[in-house]
């Protein structure tokens, strides 16, 4: 079993709708990354989180350290959301990263 | 404020070639981290290092696999005698401590 669990695995939408992106941990962790792989492209943060809930523009992200669970919502989203979007965690004292498989979004126009 | 920066973005290599993927952290940044993604799957962790040390190199294969970050230039990351197993998508990121972690645009290596 993997340490970092993404759900759905793929994952299709229309355009306008709101999307919920979910990740579970079995590790203890300082902080989460969420992170987006546009295809064939680099890989950019969205968030890193340790508690609570972050918000960016139409994005937001939510962590529940209790239940080891969290999520990335996206509201009104749109084609250029289309991407790989990736959990990650940070474990033990050297701030590596380990990562979930991701999840790939599709929004259609 | 130029982000992270990798080079080549592509490398072709012949199997028993050498490999060298370049990676110059952003400005003010002391953390290193090398990740490697294989084709459909996921991104792994290999190595961590800081100026002049190597702090994890628990991912890293322990034979053909080597990184350092001197003191001055870019972090290097050298595969010797590639193997077609070598190709990959190799991610180096960087950071200023424990928080958010800044990746480059990758290193996409070929092996024939």
């Amino acid at each position: 079993k993997n340490e970092v669990e993404q759900s759905p695995q793929n994952l299709t939408a229309q355009e306008g709708e709101f999307i919920t992106i979910n990740c579970s941990y079995s590790v203890g962790i300082s902080a989460l990354h969420w992170l987006q792989q546009h295809p064939g492209g680099g890989i950019v943060s969205l968030f890193m989180l340790s508690s609570g809930k972050k918000k960016h523009g139409r994005l937001i992200a939510t962590i529940n350290i209790q239940e080891k669970h969290s999520s990335l919502h996206i509201t009104a989203s749109h084609p250029r959301d289309s991407a790989v979007y990736i959990c990650a965690v940070h474990t033990g004292a050297n701030s590596k990263l380990t990562f979930g498989k991701g999840i790939t979004l599709s929004v259609r126009p | 404020n130029a982000g992270v920066m990798q080079n080549p973005r592509h490398l072709v290599r012949r199997r028993g070639q050498e490999a060298r993927l370049r990676c110059s952290p952003m400005k003010g940044h002391s953390h290193v981290y090398w990740y490697r993604q294989l084709p459909e799957e996921g991104l792994k962790f290999m190595v961590y290092l800081q100026k002049e040390n190597i702090i994890d190199e628990s991912g890293m294969p322990k034979e053909r696999f080597s990184a350092e970050f001197p003191k001055e230039g870019p972090s290097i990351l050298r595969i010797q005698q590639v193997v077609r197993g070598d190709s990959a998508a190799y991610f180096c990121a960087s950071s200023s401590g424990a928080d958010t972690q800044y990746f480059g645009p990758g290193t996409r290596l070929t092996v024939l």
